[in-house]
């Protein structure tokens, strides 16, 4: 069975702080893929990021980043100097080429709150 | 522009009674999923569609219904059997299940309240 589990579920930090979402996944699949989401006030998911299980090469897009670590099941992401747009609810998610459906598997999400 | 669309935003339904979400998508995309969403909780997968008159169930299948007569379309009925509906419904798309390049993209959701 796949599991994704987000430990923190609420951040506060003060604008241009330095954040990390974690982001723990379980599956006993060789291919998988990881997501993050991003759910604004609005209620929308917005994609982020897909990341492929065989390429563990971290990734960087402004001042978002994803640290891929196959040795410990994780997936976490760092927004750098946040600001109070970065304000929702972060959803890491996981699938894998199984069973027919490429459904996604979410965690329960990081409510992140950036304080000017 | 392309995109997925949803409505209505808000919705109010009296118990006893089937409501219809409606989405649709001018993405092109060939499969189509239904997702709820209750507060705290991650997403869950009610229904999903790969091709046009062809669906599967989810997690959460029961007290839903759908039909997939095009391929831009993809309405869900929430009948008097489903015991708690009310909750956010997020409607995705995607290319095709399984493409290297596959990532599943949202609408905007609709609040679905029961009274």
């Amino acid at each position: 069975a796949q599991k994704v589990t987000q430990a923190q579920t609420e951040i506060s930090v003060v604008e241009k702080e330095d954040v990390t979402l974690d982001c723990v996944y379980e599956t006993r699949d060789t291919t998988y893929y990881l997501f993050w989401y991003k759910q604004p006030p609005s209620g929308e998911l917005v994609f982020l990021i897909r990341r492929n299980s065989f390429d563990e090469q971290n990734e960087i897009s402004g001042r978002y980043s994803w640290n891929f670590q196959k040795s410990t099941s994780s997936f976490n992401f760092t927004i750098t100097a946040s600001q109070v747009v970065d304000s929702a609810v972060y959803f890491c998610a996981l699938t894998f080429p199984g069973a027919g459906s490429y459904q996604l598997t979410f965690g329960k999400g990081t409510k992140l709150s950036v304080i000017p | 522009d392309g995109g997925i669309t949803q409505s209505p935003k808000y919705l109010f339904r009296k118990e006893g009674q089937n409501v219809t979400l409606s989405c649709e998508q001018n993405l092109n995309h060939d499969a189509m999923y239904w997702y709820r969403q209750d507060p705290g909780q991650g997403l869950r997968l009610i229904y999903y569609s790969q091709i046009v008159n062809d669906f599967q169930k989810g997690d959460i299948a029961e007290g839903y219904s759908v039909s997939r007569e095009k391929k831009e379309s993809f309405p869900l009925t929430v009948t008097s059997a489903q015991k708690n509906p009310t909750a956010f419904y997020l409607c995705a798309s995607s290319i095709w299940p399984g493409a290297s390049t596959d990532t599943q993209y949202f609408g905007p959701g609709t609040r679905l309240t029961v009274l």
